[in-house]
């Protein structure tokens, strides 16, 4: 099975700052990676699709960059919001269908 | 806006059974894979069990395979999880999930419902 690690695990940071979360993958997984959001107990929501598509409705401050092994996930200006935890995703080598550990985003 | 609403969760001792039900809303339901997501308490998600639109193909993460299944009735665009021979470390919040076309993504999600398993 692929492994999907991210990092930091943690991070704090101030609205308007530029945030970049990691994701790595335990061997290539061309550009199959999506990335969620999700607030305190709240269902996580799809951000980005295919390593760097924005899903519908999703504010243009998120992007996605990266293929094979190492991907990114930018918030290019924090807004309060944004203060929550991130996951990656695999889906190149399916089943299992596997997430990465999360990166919280806090004060 | 797609709707989807989950249901069955509770309390249930190690050894039990329990069946959740996720009904879906404003979308073809029978077009689309569906998914059931976990997240243990304090924990990361953790993908469980996925379905294709007709029934047929279905996938288990290995610690649920021959304990869960994972089923759909389309005329009633509802989705279910049938659990037997349930653990402490089954104990979770599940997720009901649709997936996208493009890139097997989980493009919407329901609220969850909580299980828990104690004695």
């Amino acid at each position: 099975d692929i492994q999907m690690t991210q990092s930091p695990s943690s991070l704090s940071a101030s609205v308007g700052d530029r945030v970049t979360i990691t994701c790595r993958a335990s061997q290539s997984i061309n550009s199959k990676l999506n990335w969620y959001q999700q607030k305190g107990g709240k269902a996580p929501r799809l951000l980005i699709y295919a390593a760097s598509n924005l899903q519908s409705g999703v504010p243009s401050r998120f992007s996605g960059s990266g293929s094979a092994t190492d991907f990114t996930l930018t918030i290019s200006s924090l807004q309060p919001e944004d203060f929550a935890t991130y996951y990656c995703q695999q889906s190149y080598s399916v089943p299992p269908f596997t997430f990465g550990p999360g990166t919280k985003v806090d004060f | 806006e797609v709707q989807l609403v989950e249901s069955g969760g509770g309390l249930v001792q190690p050894g039990g059974s329990l069946r959740l039900s996720c009904a879906a809303s404003r979308f073809t339901f029978s077009n689309y894979w569906m998914s059931w997501v976990r997240q243990a308490p304090g924990k990361g998600l953790e993908w469980v069990a996925s379905i294709e639109g007709n029934g047929n193909e279905k996938y288990y993460v290995d610690s649920v395979k021959g304990r869960f299944t994972i089923s759909r009735d389309n005329a009633k665009n509802s989705l279910y999880l049938q659990m037997n021979s349930l653990r402490a470390e089954d104990t979770a919040v599940y997720y009901c999930a649709r997936f996208g076309y493009s890139s097997w993504e989980f493009d919407n999600w329901g609220q969850g419902t909580l299980v828990t398993v104690s004695s």
